[in-house]
C-alpha cells in the first residue's frame, strides 16, 4: 500500500523568508501527487498537482513543488512567505488507475512570525 | 457556484445516539468520500463511493455507515458503536483522477 510521510509536524518561518515543506511517498509506480492547504476549521484547498511531465509544478498563491523520482519526494516551496500563509499543509498521493482515492500525510503546521 | 455543502457545521451526540452528517455536491462528480480528521493524524478515509448505489469501506469504517441513493448526496451516520466519535469530518468529491474537492467540514462532539 502507498504511504505518505511529512516529517515536519511544525515549522516556523519569518515573514518574507523562504519556505520548504517536505513530503516523501512510498509507491512502486509514479503516483499522482497533490498539496492541499487547510485553514483552521475549514476544508482543504488544492494548491497544486503533479500527474506527469514537467517535474516542477506551479500552483496558486505563489507555491511550487518539485517531483523527484529518485528521492520519492514532492517538496512544496515558496520563495517569500506571507503572514496569511499560516495554515496546515497536507501532501497526498493517488494511485495511477485507481480513480482519485487519496492517501494523505499527517500534515505540517506552518506558523509565520511577523 | 459549484461546490460541496456539509451540514451541520457543529453537531453534538449523546451517549447511545446515532447522528447523521449531510454532504451534498453539485459538481456532477461520480465519486464521493468521507474522511475523519484528528489532530496530528491527517485525514483518514472512512467510506467512499465511486458510483450511485455502491460504496466501499475505507481504513476506519467501523462504527460508521453510509448510503449513496443519489449522485449528489452521500450522508454519513455515526453510530453508537463508534466509541470515540469526537473529530472533524470532511466530505469530498472527485471525478476520474482529478483532484478531490472538499467541503468545509462538520465538527462532532460528545455531550
Amino acid at each position: 500500500a502507498q504511504s505518505v510521510t511529512q516529517p515536519d509536524i511544525h515549522i516556523t518561518v519569518s515573514e518574507g523568508a523562504s519556505l520548504e515543506l517536505r513530503c516523501n511517498y512510498s509507491y512502486g509506480a509514479t503516483p499522482y501527487l497533490f498539496w492541499y492547504v487547510q485553514s483552521p476549521g475549514q476544508g482543504l484547498q488544492l494548491l497544486l498537482k503533479y500527474f506527469s511531465g514537467d517535474t516542477l509544478v506551479q500552483g496558486i498563491k505563489g507555491f511550487e513543488a518539485e517531483f523527484k523520482r529518485s528521492q520519492s519526494s514532492f517538496n512544496l516551496r515558496k520563495p517569500s512567505v506571507h503572514w496569511s500563509d499560516a495554515a496546515e499543509y497536507f501532501c497526498a498521493v493517488g494511485l495511477t488507475g485507481g480513480g482519485n482515492k487519496l492517501t494523505f500525510g499527517t500534515g505540517t503546521q506552518l506558523k509565520v512570525e511577523l | 457556484d459549484g461546490g460541496i455543502t456539509q451540514s451541520p457545521k457543529y453537531l453534538f451526540r449523546k451517549e447511545g445516539q446515532n447522528v447523521t452528517l449531510s454532504c451534498e455536491q453539485n459538481l456532477n462528480h461520480d465519486a464521493m468520500y468521507w474522511y475523519r480528521q484528528d489532530p496530528g493524524q491527517g485525514l483518514r478515509l472512512i467510506y467512499y463511493s465511486q458510483i450511485v448505489n455502491d460504496f466501499q469501506k475505507g481504513d476506519i469504517a467501523e462504527g460508521y455507515s453510509v448510503s449513496r441513493e443519489k449522485k449528489e448526496s452521500f450522508p454519513l451516520t455515526v453510530t453508537s458503536a463508534q466509541k470515540n466519535p469526537t473529530a472533524f469530518y470532511l466530505c469530498a468529491s472527485g471525478q476520474g483522477e482529478q483532484p478531490q474537492h472538499f467541503g468545509d467540514g462538520t465538527r462532532l462532539s460528545i455531550l
